[in-house]
């Protein structure tokens, strides 16, 4: 499996403003993903992170929303800019250890007022 | 397009007992991966079991077993000797196998599941 952590565990934030998600990882991983759960929802995809290139994101999400960075293999961050509150939903990160498992971060539960 | 079907929004049960939870997907792929997922409301998201599409076996892990029908494209999760702990949103899963690289998972709408005392 894997252990990783992320920061904050939860944020409540103005609507206009940018929060900036953490994610970190015990050991190297080539792939991260970042998904969204919105209240009672399932998870969605935003977006792939490879370390080196560019943020692959889905439809329907878009880099100036959700700029995305990976710095190194053990971590990454999501931001969400200039939020409303239809972005009040639960962030995950994941990472996959041998390319068929996913395991997810705790979670970052943002609340938009 | 893969999609992924949990046709159960809610479930009770008592516990000790047995609960099956369903799921069917569609894929045109051979090759993929299925997982049953649990978030309990802590809300982190816990591996329960995971199933590779080319092994007919099911797989097992304790208490928990899965039903793979390849062909029906099903996939459902036996919750044996039901636990108080077992109380969570279940999600069903399918990520597609890419060669030497990872990918996206694609999650049902889940099944919440209550184990009553």
């Amino acid at each position: 499996s894997a252990v990783i952590s992320q920061k904050p565990s939860r944020d409540i934030c103005q609507r206009g403003t940018s929060l900036t998600i953490q994610c970190q990882v015990d050991s190297q991983v080539t792939m991260m993903f970042w998904y969204r759960q919105q209240p009672g929802q399932s998870l969605t995809l935003i977006a792939t992170a490879n370390q080196g290139s560019e943020a692959t994101y889905e439809s329907g999400f878009v880099i100036d929303k959700f700029p995305i960075s990976r710095p190194n293999l053990t971590f990454s961050t999501l931001t969400v800019s200039n939020m409303s509150p239809e972005d009040s939903s639960i962030y995950l990160c994941s990472v996959s250890r041998q390319a068929d498992t996913q395991y997810f971060g705790p979670g970052t539960r943002l609340t938009v007022l | 397009a893969q999609t992924v079907t949990q046709s159960q929004p809610e479930m009770s049960v008592q516990e000790a007992e047995t609960v099956t939870l369903s799921c069917t997907y569609d894929t045109s792929e051979n090759n993929y991966y299925l997982f049953w997922y649990k978030q309990p409301p802590s809300r982190q998201m816990i591996l329960v079991i995971r199933q590779e599409a080319y092994k007919q076996q099911n797989a097992t892990e304790n208490r928990f077993s899965v039903n793979f029908q390849k062909a029906a494209k099903s996939f459902s999760l036996k919750i044996s000797d039901s636990q108080l702990g077992d109380t969570a949103m279940y999600f069903c899963a399918f990520m597609k196998h890419v060669v030497g690289g990872d990918d996206k998972i694609i999650f049902g709408k889940g099944t919440r599941l209550h184990i009553l005392p």
